[in-house]
């Protein structure tokens, strides 16, 4: 199975400032024939259901605000929050579907307002 | 608008079965996978079993294998999950989730509120 390992587990940015979430992938979830890594990012507030945010490690989904953007290649990727607001407190979850079953999740990260 | 409603959670001793239902609205069911997803409290997304649109492929996690069967009705736009010999370990918020419309390898687009499961005798 692949393993995704995030990092931080825990992050505090000042509102207004970037923050930033790393993902690592075990193995390589790169489709070599479509040229595309298979790697979504999540957003989950507290009591609610997961939201996908990124998928194809870049591409923002349905509604997702343009502060929120994805880069990597390979097994390292990263979500970048280029200016914090108050609604971005969450966890944070990346997620491939490159090998499935089983799809794999990270741990998540906790991001807060500093 | 894609709507997704689970129920069917509750409060099951060790041992014993739960079905859950995911009721789907607003998109054509039978062009997606389907997925189940679980959180246990305070804890991080675990993938559970997925299912094929036409229900010919059936996936699950190791921990749920044997144990848990997905199934779906594509007339009644539903998805399902039979929960057997159920353990403390299962307790979890349980969330269905829409897949690709055409590989299995997608990203899970819209989910549910999810249903409480517990398993506590």
């Amino acid at each position: 199975d692949i393993v995704m390992t995030q990092s931080p587990d825990s992050l505090a940015v000042s509102l207004g400032e970037r923050a930033t979430i790393n993902c690592k992938s075990s193995q390589s979830i790169l489709f070599i024939a479509n040229n595309k890594h298979y790697l979504a990012w999540y957003q989950q507030k507290p009591g609610q259901p997961p939201k996908l945010l990124l998928y194809w490690a870049s591409t923002r989904g349905s509604g997702v605000p343009d502060r929120f953007s994805g880069s990597g290649s390979g097994t390292d990727f990263t979500l970048t929050i280029s200016s914090l607001q108050a609604e971005d407190v969450a966890v944070y979850y990346c997620q491939q579907y490159y090998t499935t079953p089983p799809y794999t999740f990270g741990q998540g990260t906790r991001l807060e307002i500093k | 608008e894609e709507q997704l409603v689970e129920s069917g959670g509750g409060l099951v001793q060790p041992g014993g079965s739960l079905r859950l239902s995911c009721a789907v609205s607003g998109f054509t069911f039978s062009s997606y996978w389907m997925i189940w997803v679980r959180q246990a409290p305070g804890k991080g997304l675990e993938w559970v079993a997925n299912i094929q649109q036409d229900g010919s492929n059936k996936y699950y996690a190791g921990s749920v294998k044997g144990r848990f069967t997905i199934s779906r009705d594509n007339a009644k736009n539903s998805l399902y999950l039979q929960m057997n010999s159920l353990r403390a370990e299962d307790t979890a918020v349980y969330y269905c989730a829409r897949g690709g419309s055409g590989g299995s390898q997608r990203p899970f687009d819209y989910w549910g509120q999810g249903t409480q499961v517990t398993v506590s005798s």
